[in-house]
């Protein structure tokens, strides 16, 4: 079973508007959380991380809220621009601090 | 300065051959970490060391896939007798402080690997 879901293979939004992005996780021992944005051919890059002691954390235009009652995690990038467009993958650390990642939502931002 | 570095970018090789796919970290960090990625869907941990001792390798699927890192900073994944389902791309990262800690782990741009 995965411990930590991405439900949306996918996304498309115009420039300039909203993008939320959704991570659903099993576990609710799980207590540090990140985002990870990839472009094809490179490595994933480190986007925003939150602890469970917070439920949001900002960082420009990208807001990650954490929602632990529901173990529902969402990335929201304001405004979007077409250079947002990437693959972005919710993680978490587990209790042996590696990372588990969720399958990732591709994102698009049309100009 | 200079990231994680991983070479070969692109490994093709036949089944049943054995392959070594490196990785330079970013000086000075003591934690490394490997990860697979399999076509949609996110990395899978397979092994990080601290320093030079595996600290844990419980992501290896089996005994046929090996890490070493002798001097603490350089890291060979190894694979021996290569099967079709081993093809995917290799990640490594590596962070700051001790292995096992929320350091942010940078990534390399990964070794595609394919076994044909």
């Amino acid at each position: 079973d995965q411990q930590v879901k991405q439900n949306s293979p996918s996304l498309s939004v115009q420039e300039g508007r909203i993008s939320i992005l959704n991570c659903d996780y099993t576990n609710s021992m799980f207590d540090y959380f990140l985002w990870y944005k990839k472009y094809p051919a490179e490595g994933p890059t480190f986007l925003i991380s939150i602890s469970s002691i917070k439920d949001k954390n900002e960082d420009g235009r990208f807001t990650v809220f954490l929602n632990k009652s529901a173990k529902h995690l969402s990335l929201h990038i304001v405004p979007s621009q077409p250079g947002d467009s990437a693959v972005y993958f919710c993680a978490v650390v587990d209790s042996s601090y590696k990372l588990i990642f969720g399958s990732g939502t591709r994102l698009l931002v049309r100009p | 300065g200079a990231g994680v570095s991983q070479t070969p970018s692109n490994k093709v090789t036949e089944k049943g051959k054995y392959v070594e796919l490196r990785c330079d970290p970013i000086s000075g960090h003591t934690a490394l970490y490997w990860y697979r990625q399999s076509l949609g869907q996110g990395p899978e941990f397979l092994i990080y060391f601290q320093g030079t001792g595996a600290a844990d390798d419980s992501g290896l699927p089996n005994d046929r896939f090996f890490a070493v890192r002798p001097e603490g900073s350089v890291s060979t994944l190894k694979i021996q007798r290569t099967e079709r389902g081993d093809s995917a791309v290799y990640l490594c990262a590596s962070s700051q402080g001790v292995a096992g800690s929320t350091d942010t782990q940078y990534f390399g741009p990964g070794t595609r690997l394919t076994v044909l």
